[in-house]
């Protein structure tokens, strides 16, 4: 199946400091996701991505589609302690509304 | 209240013993999804289904079986549970490229 490759699988970062973390690709694909995971929660959509150099912000996050169609990346500015979560990537499969997810990427933030 | 809700949130049961993990939508979509999420694995498809008569194998059904009683609830069942089935299980259900996720089933196989 479709393998994504996310990273980094871990941050710790302060409070206050910009994140950014990517996930790739050797399909391509029409679709690009974000979504995180709060603490003991199921993961909630943050961001979807749906033309290729599409630039996209929610708030202070910023989701980028890769000019190839292989790629995203996301940031996170100014962070604060309730970004702490797992971040997962996500394409869709062929146009069916089924989704491969990216390992995660799990951040800490400490104040 | 919530749209997903998942029963039970928490069971610890035996190696052998058949589960049965519960998930319920208000949503009024059609396609619903089960995922198990191991750390640092993310989030893998065990099932899906896309209406109540259509069921579908994802990444990794082997040692899982599902049942569609309604549109409205989509059950996962470990007919003889053993150790590595161990892990948070999320139900999902999606209209577009948006999925909703259940607050997740953490399952322990002693």
């Amino acid at each position: 199946g479709q393998q994504l490759n996310q990273s980094p699988q871990s941050m710790f970062i302060q409070e206050g400091e910009d994140v950014s973390m990517n996930c790739t690709s050797s399909s391509i694909f029409n679709t690009w996701l974000w979504y995180k995971q709060d603490p003991g929660e199921g993961p909630v959509l943050l961001i979807a991505l749906y033309k290729a150099g599409e630039l996209t912000s929610n708030g202070r996050l910023t989701a980028q589609f890769g000019i190839t169609r292989k790629d995203s990346f996301l940031n996170i500015s100014a962070s604060i302690p309730s970004d702490v979560g797992i971040y997962f990537c996500a394409v869709n499969q062929g146009g069916s509304e089924k989704l491969v997810f990216g390992k995660g990427t799990k951040l800490t933030v400490n104040p | 209240d919530a749209d997903v809700t998942q029963t039970p949130r928490n069971r610890i049961t035996k190696t052998g013993k058949r589960i049965m993990l519960e998930c319920s939508q208000t949503k009024g979509h059609d396609r619903m999804y089960w995922y198990r999420q191991d750390p640092g694995l993310g989030l893998q498809l065990i099932y899906y289904s896309f209406d109540v008569k259509d069921i579908n194998k994802g990444e990794i059904s082997d040692g899982y079986s599902v049942s569609r009683q309604a549109q409205a609830k989509f059950s996962l069942s470990l007919e003889s549970a053993i150790p590595n089935q161990t892990a948070l299980y999320f139900c999902a259900t999606s209209r577009g490229d948006t999925q909703y996720f259940g607050p997740g089933t953490r399952l322990t196989v002693l």
